[in-house]
């Protein structure tokens, strides 16, 4: 049961252009979501996170936002860089949950050409 | 400050023999979790550790078992491999903040590659 969708595998923008990468989740329960980035032989790592009292919450080039209602997050980087290259992972998790489990899409593949 | 380390980076077993992979959280870190990440999919949540105990588990079967150490440190244990257990297997790291919340923010290690053949 996959509760956390990314369905997009790949996206490919130019240096410079707005990076959008989408998530959508089914379980009404969450209310914290968290966006990972990949580099290949490394583990993820903490890009930005947002809480359910929010809609957007940005750091820098990135903004996540979130909708609610439709049960979707996105995630703008601007202006995207080639070291933004990467496979990026949306989680979610129940921030009451004390126990902390998320729970992860299946990752976008974005490549920033020059 | 070391981050999340995790041994060995890449391992080859045969289908029946059991595996244990190692983890070190982040400095400061008492909770430990585990992930499996097949090829092309996001991690999926095997366990947490907590006070030396498993304190949530995911989908996955008993032979799948780990354990904490009194320093925080953590292994995940696997039995009777399968060839469907080839994956990364990642670990994560968090505080746990006052009033008992684990910090909604997990470290992650660069994880072993276990293969089974």
């Amino acid at each position: 049961d996959q509760q956390v969708k990314q369905n997009s595998p790949s996206l490919s923008v130019q240096e410079g252009r707005i990076s959008i990468l989408n998530c959508d989740y089914t379980n009404s329960m969450f209310d914290y979501f968290l966006w990972y980035k990949k580099y290949p032989a490394e583990g993820p790592t903490f890009l930005i996170s947002i809480s359910s009292i929010k809609d957007k919450n940005e750091d820098g080039r990135f903004t996540v936002f979130l909708n609610k209602s439709a049960k979707h997050l996105s995630l703008h980087i601007v202006p995207s860089q080639p070291g933004d290259s990467a496979v990026y992972f949306c989680a979610a998790s129940v921030a009451t949950d004390s126990w902390g489990k998320f729970q992860f899409g299946a990752g976008t593949q974005v490549v920033v050409t020059p | 400050d070391a981050g999340v380390t995790q041994s060995p980076t890449h391992l080859i077993k045969t289908r029946g023999q059991q595996v244990t992979l190692r983890c070190s959280p982040k400095s400061g870190h008492d909770t430990v979790s585990w992930y499996q990440q097949a090829l092309g999919q996001g991690p999926q949540f095997i366990f947490q550790y907590y006070e030396e105990e498993e304190r949530q588990r995911g989908n996955f079967p008993d032979r799948f078992s780990g354990h904490q150490f009194p320093n925080y440190s953590s292994e995940l244990n696997v039995n009777a491999l399968l060839l469907g257990d080839s994956a990364l297997y990642l670990c994560a790291s968090s505080p746990r903040l006052a009033g008992g919340l684990a910090k909604n923010i997990q470290y992650f290690g660069a994880g072993t590659r276990l293969s089974v053949l």
